[in-house]
């Protein structure tokens, strides 16, 4: 069962447009939430993150929306461009010190110039 | 990462064989995991070590055994490979009191 659900598993924008990527979870003990973006190649690296005191945290282009009450929170990419092309993975953790990642299964996101 | 390397690369074996990844780390992390990517199925955590002598099944960890010989490197083994264990292997780190982990560059394993 998949504690981290996220949506399209693909993604066709064109360079300028808005990129937007959905993960929903179950666990409301979840307290912490990271984007993750992987080029061909190469290995995940950290986005962006939030925690659920906050609604919106944004970084540049990147901007992460948080919705407690709906258990989903998203990736929006303002103004994107050909080199965002990268697989994009959300994920989950609990508080603690087993504290491990539950990751979504990814977005192929491709930014047509 | 440069901070957290793989060897190898690269590896094409045959069905049945022994095999071994490794993966050292000069971040000074004490935690270390192997994760298993397949096309569609995102990151599975195959094992993870919290610190030298801790080590924890993940959710795949079947055919699969590791060695946390020290500190900075993190081995993973296949006992037996077979073609379904063909995926490309991630190890990564993170710091105890950091959620951030940070992947090396991944060794793509071909198993014929």
């Amino acid at each position: 069962q998949q504690q981290v659900k996220q949506s399209p598993q693909s993604l066709i924008v064109q360079k300028g447009g808005i990129s937007i990527i959905n993960c929903a979870y179950e666990n409301t003990a979840f307290d912490y939430f990271p984007w993750y973006q992987q080029f061909p190649g190469k290995g995940p690296a950290l986005l962006i993150a939030i925690r659920p005191d906050v609604s919106e945290k944004k970084e540049g282009r990147f901007t992460i929306s948080f919705n407690k009450s709906a258990k989903q929170f998203s990736l929006h990419i303002m103004d994107s461009q050909p080199g965002d092309s990268a697989t994009y993975f959300c994920a989950a953790s609990v508080a603690g010190n087993n504290r491990k990642l539950i990751w979504g299964l990814g977005t192929s996101l491709a930014v047509n110039p | 990462d440069a901070d957290v390397t793989q060897t190898p690369r690269n590896r094409i074996t045959k069905t049945g064989k022994r095999i071994m990844l490794e993966c050292s780390q000069t971040k000074g992390h004490d935690r270390m995991y192997w994760y298993r990517q397949d096309p569609g199925l995102g990151l599975q955590l195959i094992y993870y070590s919290f610190d030298v002598k801790d080590i924890n099944k993940g959710e795949i960890s079947d055919g699969y055994s590791v060695s946390r010989q020290a500190q900075a490197k993190f081995s993973l083994s296949l006992e037996s490979a077979i073609p379904n264990q063909t995926a490309l292997y991630f190890c990564a780190t993170s710091d105890s009191w950091e959620e951030t982990q940070y992947f090396g560059p991944g060794t793509r394993l071909l198993v014929l």
